[in-house]
């Protein structure tokens, strides 16, 4: 089973700032991997796919970027509403593993 | 417009057994995946099991092997996750989700079904 990391744990970020998350793989999956945003509450929601495509009505300043083990979720300017959770999944080898998880917190 | 609508929630006794359910809407049921991802109480994110209602190809993450039975019924647009004899550390809230790409990610989700097992 492949196994995910996230980097780091919590992040606090000040509205207006650039956040920067990591994503690492125990062994390549190419470019099949996920991102996703889940605030208290609510299901997980989309928000990229294929490392760097944004999924449907995602706003660009979420942007995704590496392959093989090493992925980077930015988010450009944050909004107030981008202050959640955010995970990665990898879907390169069945089964499909999630990261622990960042929690995206106001600075 | 795409949805997947989820049963309400269940508070069960350790021991009973359960059967939650999916039901998909504004597409082609047969045509995507649908996983099923558990979230226990204050933590992350784990896939159980996926389900090709076309053909009922069903794949089990090795933690839930074993455990749950995941099938769907495509005359109703429906996928459904069952246990046979729940236990307390049964007790997450379960997602549904639509997974393109010949199953990947979820694209879709439904808005989870809280499953309480207590005595």
């Amino acid at each position: 089973e492949i196994v995910m990391t996230q980097s780091p744990a919590t992040l606090s970020v000040s509205p207006g700032e650039r956040a920067t998350l990591s994503c690492r793989a125990s062994q390549s999956v190419s470019s099949n991997l996920a991102w996703y945003q889940q605030k208290p509450g609510q299901a997980p929601r989309l928000l990229i796919y294929g490392a760097s495509t944004r999924a449907t009505g995602i706003p660009a300043r979420f942007s995704g970027s590496g392959s093989g083990t090493e992925f980077t979720l930015t988010i450009s300017s944050l909004q107030s509403e981008d202050f959640a959770v955010y995970y990665c999944q990898q879907y390169n080898n069945w089964a499909y593993t999630f990261g622990q998880g960042t929690k995206l917190e106001i600075k | 417009e795409v949805q997947l609508v989820q049963s309400g929630a269940e508070v069960k006794k350790p021991g009973e057994s359960l059967k939650i359910s999916c039901k998909g809407s504004g597409y082609s049921f047969t045509s995507y995946w649908i996983g099923w991802v558990r979230q226990m109480p204050g933590k992350g994110l784990e896939w159980m099991g996926i389900i090709y209602p076309g053909d009922s190809d069903t794949r089990y993450s090795p933690s839930f092997q074993g455990q749950v039975t995941i099938s769907a019924d495509k005359s109703i647009s429906t996928a459904y996750l069952q246990w046979s004899s729940l236990k307390a550390s049964d007790t997450a809230m379960y997602y549904c989700a639509r997974c393109p790409d010949s199953g990947s990610y979820g694209d879709v989700w439904g808005k989870g079904t809280t499953v309480t097992v207590s005595s």
